[in-house]
């Protein structure tokens, strides 16, 4: 079964930076668009980020562009999500998700299993 | 950007009954690229629906979705006990979307 394991979450000041790591395993990683969904606390589903599957191409959402930035290490079958200029609002639950395509189209057909980032001082 | 607008907000059913959820685009979704998640406390999302009306894998099928353009509908034709939970349509073409989520709840 294919698994997405994420790290680096954890408790940041406002203004500073986090990077999350997600590990791949059991599918082809290289095959595969990636993507990053949030989930603020007793609040919905937000997408965050997205890249193709060699890396070539990446999208953010407009409320984190220019903060955040999405990356991937074909090689070690790991997704990177840079935080940088961390405010109250970006404290949510980070969902790793694989995509079900090399690009878009794709939704997202496997999730990890979520890690908390909290920014507060 | 498309806004998705999921309704009702809230349903509560019994189980056994039938459930039917809403999800209308602000905008036409071309190629029917819709999907619908399900979520239950602590855990993530699980893929149900992709392309409007097309299970994933695993899924039971008592879960159909339909609908093209900007009206979709997921329904659970008999609500099972592990079936309560928070469901989300998502459009993922071109803006990747979700809903604010429908959470069905027991009666």
């Amino acid at each position: 079964e294919e698994q997405l394991l994420a790290s680096g979450g954890g408790l940041v000041q406002p203004g500073g930076s986090l990077r999350l790591s997600c590990v791949a395993s059991e599918f082809f990683f290289h095959n595969y668009a990636m993507g990053w969904v949030r989930q603020a606390p007793g609040k919905g589903l937000e997408w965050v980020s997205a890249i193709t599957d060699t890396g070539g191409d990446k999208f953010h959402a407009d409320s984190v562009k220019g903060r955040f930035s999405i990356s991937r290490d074909n090689s070690k079958n790991t997704l990177y999500l840079q935080m940088n200029s961390l405010t109250d609002e970006d404290t949510a639950v980070y969902y790793c998700a694989k995509g079900s395509d090399t690009s878009r189209p794709y939704y997202f057909d496997h999730w990890g299993q979520g890690i908390l980032v909290t920014v507060s001082s | 950007e498309i806004v998705l607008t999921q309704s009702p907000g809230t349903l509560s059913l019994s189980p056994g009954e039938r459930a039917t959820l809403s999800c209308r685009a602000s905008q036409s979704v071309s190629g029917s690229f819709l999907a619908w998640y399900q979520q239950k406390p602590g855990q993530a999302p699980r893929l149900l629906i992709y392309g409007a009306s097309s299970r994933a894998t695993g899924v039971p099928d008592r879960f159909s979705g339909s609908g093209s353009a900007t009206d979709f509908t997921l329904t659970i034709s008999r609500l099972e006990p592990e079936d309560f939970a928070v469901y989300y349509c998502q459009e993922y073409g071109s803006s990747r979307s979700f809903g604010q989520g429908t959470r069905v709840e027991v009666k």
